[in-house]
């Protein structure tokens, strides 16, 4: 069974500082890679996807994302990071089997003046 | 364009009560996605339709939780004789269609019940 772990619940950081927030997955198969954000009171929205080729991915916001198959990781980077990035992160994964994604815990990125 | 909406965002029953949860998807997204989504938790897929079709239910909790897309447009979640062990944001999402597909999601409903 697939599953997705999110290393860190709480990221804080300073405002323009680089922030990086760590997913790894499990899966047998090959996997779509997705990373979404929460803000309060509001859905998800997709931050960026991985689904084949450049193993680079960038995203809304300034955001990107590795994808590294020997580590099965997919961290989300972003490098320098403003007060409207506080929301909560997510990372997704979902194989070429199903159509359903597979979430992980969620990091809380907090973003200081 | 309209993005998918839910309504209502917000619903508060009385344990043993039955609730029903609308979706309507973005036109023309011929994938429905239900998911559950607890306190603190990322979401928790429910069940999966593909126009007209639940293709997959395999997250329903129990016997209790049904979801129907009759005209392959809007859905509705039923949850009969709702316990407190249901509160929860349910969030829907559509896509285009399969897995590549961003899925993109609506606001969700929190369910609280007492």
């Amino acid at each position: 069974a697939q599953s997705v772990t999110q290393l860190d619940s709480q990221v804080p950081v300073f405002e323009e500082a680089p922030v990086e927030l760590r997913c790894n997955y499990s899966s047998s198969v090959s996997v779509y890679l997705f990373w979404y954000v929460q803000y309060p009171n509001q859905g998800l929205q997709l931050l960026l996807k991985y689904l084949s080729g450049s193993t680079l991915v960038k995203g809304i916001n300034g955001f990107e994302a590795e994808f590294n198959k020997s580590q099965t990781s997919f961290h989300l980077r972003k490098p320098s990071v403003h007060i409207s990035d506080t929301a909560e992160y997510f990372c997704a994964v979902s194989d070429h089997n199903t159509d359903k994604l597979i979430f992980g815990t969620g990091t809380r990125l907090q973003v200081f003046p | 364009g309209a993005g998918v909406s839910q309504s209502p965002r917000y619903k508060v029953a009385k344990r043993g009560q039955d609730v029903a949860l609308r979706c309507d998807p973005i036109s023309g997204h011929v994938s429905l996605f239900w998911y559950q989504q607890a306190l603190g938790q990322g979401p928790e897929f429910l069940t999966y339709f593909q126009n007209e079709a639940q293709l997959d239910k395999s997250g329903l909790p129990s016997d209790r939780f049904f979801a129907e897309r009759p005209e392959g447009s809007v859905s509705t979640l039923k949850i009969q004789r709702t316990q407190q062990e249901d509160s929860a944001v349910y969030l829907c999402a559509s896509s285009l269609g399969g897995g590549r597909d961003t899925q993109y999601f609506g606001p969700g409903t929190r369910l609280t019940v007492l």
